[in-house]
């Protein structure tokens, strides 16, 4: 098992574009996690699924972003019309079950840079 | 609500120092605490966590960290620093039976150690 993959590694995009992001979590993780952490902050967290079902959004999560996770496998995010406040470090976290005796395994993210 | 407060920014600190980076959360309920590092151009690693039990937990790799509860603190310590250890570390928490199992993070302690 190669862990979280996280795809691209880095995005540079012309403001007023649309752009998507796919995590790939360790196949057996039923929960996964959408982060994003800006320059010299923490992540915050964006959304979580179980299986195929997107269970929470964050008020952060604007209406120009949405998350899907079909079929319970990858996840993909996707940001319309991006702003250049959208410009941040997007981590994809995925594990096992909620209990945090098992931990999460996070992927190395996907930099967004908008221009 | 959780929310979390690391205390300082940058930790400058020679190499075989010790060095302690604290954590302060605030909770109406009980937590489980974290401290992830994360090095360059890498995702989150988990370096410790208090679940419930003995107060004190050690890693692998010599950190250790405490939790107070009447302090509700959770400060991360190293008796002696190694240039390897050159990493941002974010202390985080997350409630035990609902939300989820996400992480509420602090927003980060950037250990710089010297020669």
């Amino acid at each position: 098992d190669t862990g979280v993959s996280q795809d691209p590694r880095h995005k540079i995009t012309k403001r007023g574009q649309n752009v998507t992001f796919r995590c790939d979590p360790i196949s057996e993780h039923n929960r996964l996690y959408w982060y994003r952490q800006t320059l010299g902050q923490g992540p915050e967290f964006l959304t979580y699924f179980q299986n195929e079902a997107q269970l929470e959004k964050s008020r952060l999560l604007s209406d120009r972003f949405s998350a899907e996770r079909p079929k319970g496998s990858f996840s993909t995010l996707e940001i319309q019309r991006t702003e250049q406040g959208d410009s941040a470090m997007y981590l994809c976290a995925s594990s096992l079950s909620p209990d945090p005796n098992y931990g999460y395994t996070f992927g190395s993210g996907t930099r967004l840079t908008v221009v | 609500a959780q929310s979390v407060t690391q205390l300082d920014s940058q930790v400058p600190v020679f190499e075989e120092a010790p060095v302690e980076l604290r954590c302060n959360y605030s909770s109406s309920v009980s937590v489980y605490l974290f401290w992830y590092v994360q090095y360059p151009n890498q995702g989150l690693q988990l370096l410790l966590k208090y679940l419930s039990g003995s107060t004190l937990v050690e890693s692998i790799n010599g950190f250790e960290a405490e939790f107070n509860k009447s302090q509700t603190s959770f400060h991360l310590r190293k008796p002696s620093v190694h240039i390897s250890d050159t990493a941002e570390y974010f202390c985080a928490v997350s409630h035990p039976y609902n939300q989820g199992g996400k992480l509420i993070f602090g927003q980060g302690t950037e250990l710089s150690v010297k020669p």
